[in-house]
């Protein structure tokens, strides 16, 4: 299956701060999300995005499919930022999951 | 809209007894939904692969006599794990998607946590 991996795997930031996480692929994809996991373990989407850029307020994410990385941009963070942010991907019908990146935001 | 719920939210239960878990969509139509489990600062790992109207498939290493899954409508698929024990205790979430291909969004349940004793 495709191996995904995604670094830091923790990241302690102060409130206002701007962090960038990323998700490396080890073959090309049909699909890329990623998600917010929040402390009650909900999984909220935040993109879908297999190439391209794109924008929602504070977060901005980067597919580079022929290199096989995407990042993530938090701008400006908050305390509510805070959780476990998964990258996953498709070649087919299933999703891979990273094993996450830890984000603790600090009032 | 593409809202997943679950239910229950959390379920205790004695090792030896069957629990049911339901994993509905509630504003589309999910011709795919996917059963997952978490184990405690882990990631999500895929169980099994349900389509409405056909058998699951599951994953290499899942008991598929274990876990029973049944996608009897377009709305609606459940995971039964049966015969419990304090290994199966984990986080249970599903997901649903609408056209059931690599390239459609998933939309997560919350998920369900199951503690066997």
């Amino acid at each position: 299956g495709i191996q995904v991996e995604q670094s830091p795997p923790d990241l302690i930031l102060q409130e206002g701060a701007n962090s960038t996480l990323r998700c490396n692929f080890s073959d090309s994809v049909n699909n890329l999300q990623w998600f917010h996991q929040n402390p009650w373990g909900q999984l909220i989407n935040l993109f879908y995005i297999p190439s391209g850029t794109k924008q929602n307020g504070r977060l901005s994410a980067t597919t580079v499919a022929t290199e096989r990385y995407s990042l993530l941009y938090i701008s400006s963070s908050q305390t509510t930022d805070s959780g476990v942010y998964f990258c996953a991907v498709g070649g087919d019908y299933k999703l891979s999951f990273g094993a996450g990146t830890t984000v603790t935001v600090r009032a | 809209g593409a809202v997943v719920s679950q239910h229950p939210s959390r379920v205790i239960c004695k090792s030896g007894t069957s629990v049911k878990i339901e994993c509905r969509s509630l504003d589309f139509q999910a011709t795919t939904m996917f059963w997952y489990r978490q184990f405690p600062k882990q990631s999500l790992m895929l169980m099994a692969t349900s389509n409405e109207g056909s058998k699951a498939t599951y994953e290499q290493g899942v008991e598929k006599d274990k876990f029973l899954i049944n996608h009897a409508s377009l709305t609606l698929s459940t995971l039964t794990v049966t015969s419990a024990h304090p290994e199966d205790s984990s986080f249970y979430i599903c997901s649903a998607s609408r056209a059931g291909g690599a390239w459609e969004t998933q939309y997560f349940g919350p998920g369900t946590r199951l503690l066997v004793l």
